[in-house]
């Protein structure tokens, strides 16, 4: 069955500089990923998605994302973070199993971004 | 498009109640999920369907959630009794076939 792991649960930053939230996924299985970002009281929203294709995916807000197959990892990255990207942040897989329809979750990373 | 519709957005009810929570997935998509989201057990995906029909049903906690979907633009989620650890914000979601899911805003259910 597949499952995704985000280690670590909170990262606190300051504005400009750079961060990597991390995630793993078991599958052993084809898999497509994606990163999304919770805003407080609000739904979950697409920052990207990897499908298929170049292992280096671009996304919303200066996000970018790379696929490792061999590590098994979805890596999120952003070379200067804003204030306004606090948020929570939510790795996700589909397993070719279920028709790359149903998405398992991980428990999400606090990213907290300060002056 | 206006999105994923859900209502309402607040719904603040007494132990053993029943509560109903209503979903508009995005007109042309064919799948709709339902999550519940919590501090405890963070994202959980409950049930969801294809083309109208359930496929997966295995997150429903117990037999006093039900879900429906009678038609391709409406889904409900039901709570017979409700019970105070049934406090969580509930999501919808819908996608057109495989990939990005689109979520509506959420209803912050509170059980007293």
């Amino acid at each position: 069955a597949q499952s995704v792991t985000q280690l670590d649960s909170q990262v606190p930053v300051f504005e400009e500089a750079p961060v990597e939230l991390r995630c793993n996924y078991s599958s052993s299985v084809s898999v497509y990923l994606f990163w999304y970002v919770q805003y407080p009281n609000q739904g979950l929203q697409l920052l990207l998605k990897y499908l298929s294709g170049s292992t280096l995916v671009k996304g919303i807000n200066g996000f970018e994302a790379e696929f490792n197959k061999s590590q098994t990892s979805f890596h999120l990255r952003k070379p200067s973070v804003h204030i306004s990207d606090t948020a929570e942040y939510f790795c996700a897989v589909s397993e070719g199993g279920t028709g790359f329809q149903k998405l398992v979750f991980g428990t999400g990373t606090r990213l907290l971004v300060s002056p | 498009d206006a999105g994923v519709i859900q209502s309402p957005r607040h719904e603040v009810t007494e132990m053993g109640q029943e509560v109903t929570l209503r979903c508009k997935p995005i007109s042309g998509h064919n799948s709709l999920f339902w999550y519940r989201q919590t501090m405890m057990r963070g994202l959980e995906l409950l049930i969801y369907f294809n083309n109208n029909v359930p496929i997966d049903d295995s997150g429903m906690p117990e037999d006093r959630f039900s879900a429906k979907m009678p038609n391709a633009s409406f889904s409900t989620l039901k709570i017979q009794p409700s019970e105070p650890r049934d406090s969580a914000v509930y999501f919808c979601a819908s996608t057109r076939g495989a990939g990005e899911q689109f979520f509506g805003p959420g209803t912050r259910l509170t059980v007293l």
